[in-house]
């Protein structure tokens, strides 16, 4: 079945540092891709998407690049912010029989320190 | 709704005991999801609603757990007769039908479970 893996954390990184969260995944056909963030408290937050290769994904400062060829949708952003900290989840919407869930990865916590 | 609420926020219940977990999903989204988050895990697929219908229950862990859903709006989440390896936050999320690999889903904050 489909499945999703992404980088085990946590990840702790000064401001201003360069984040890459790698994410990859395994589906059949072509699948939608997505990561979502959970900031402390709060409920998930979609905060980019790509529905096909070679797609760029971005939000916020973060992006994400479809790449079929590695399957992978790796999380990056140029300058981390304090207000980043958050837990990151990759996720894809696969494309078989009729159902439209999404499947997780487990999830990556990030920490920003001042 | 502007959007999905869930309740409520926090149970704490006895184990043995039967819970009810509601989700109201964003006005006219026809598609409902429930999720599973246990503490420094990922999210579980639990079950899929279109409409009142549930094409795909395949993550329900157990035939204590079942869901229901009315009138295209409500969905309740039952689980029976507790265990303490139920204790988590459930997720409920909604989107329109046919759109979710588009623009994603959007979530609830969750109602937290916990069975002492």
């Amino acid at each position: 079945g489909d499945s999703v893996t992404q980088m085990e954390g946590p990840v702790t990184l000064s401001e201003e540092a360069f984040l890459t969260i790698n994410c990859t995944y395994t589906a059949t056909g072509y699948p939608s891709l997505f990561w979502y963030v959970q900031y402390p408290g709060e409920g998930l937050q979609l905060l980019l998407k790509a529905t096909k290769a070679d797609d760029k994904g971005s939000n916020k400062g973060f992006e994400a690049t479809y790449r079929k060829e590695t399957t992978s949708f790796h999380l990056e952003k140029g300058s981390v912010q304090v207000s980043d900290s958050a837990v990151y989840f990759c996720a894809l919407r696969g494309t078989q029989g009729g159902s439209e869930k999404l499947v997780f990865g487990k999830g990556t916590k990030l920490t920003v320190n001042p | 709704g502007a959007g999905v609420s869930q309740s409520p926020s926090n149970k704490v219940t006895e184990k043995g005991k039967d819970v009810e977990l509601r989700c109201d999903p964003i006005s006219g989204h026809t598609a409902l999801y429930w999720y599973r988050q246990r503490l420094g895990q990922g999210l579980e697929f639990l079950i899929y609603f279109q409409g009142n219908s549930a094409p795909d229950k395949s993550g329900l862990p157990s035939d204590r757990f079942s869901a229901e859903r009315t009138g295209e709006s409500v969905s309740t989440l039952t689980i029976q007769r507790t265990q303490q390896e139920d204790s988590a936050v459930y997720l409920c999320a909604s989107s329109l039908v046919g759109t979710g690999f588009r623009y994603g889903y959007t979530f609830g904050s969750g109602t937290r479970l916990t069975v002492v």
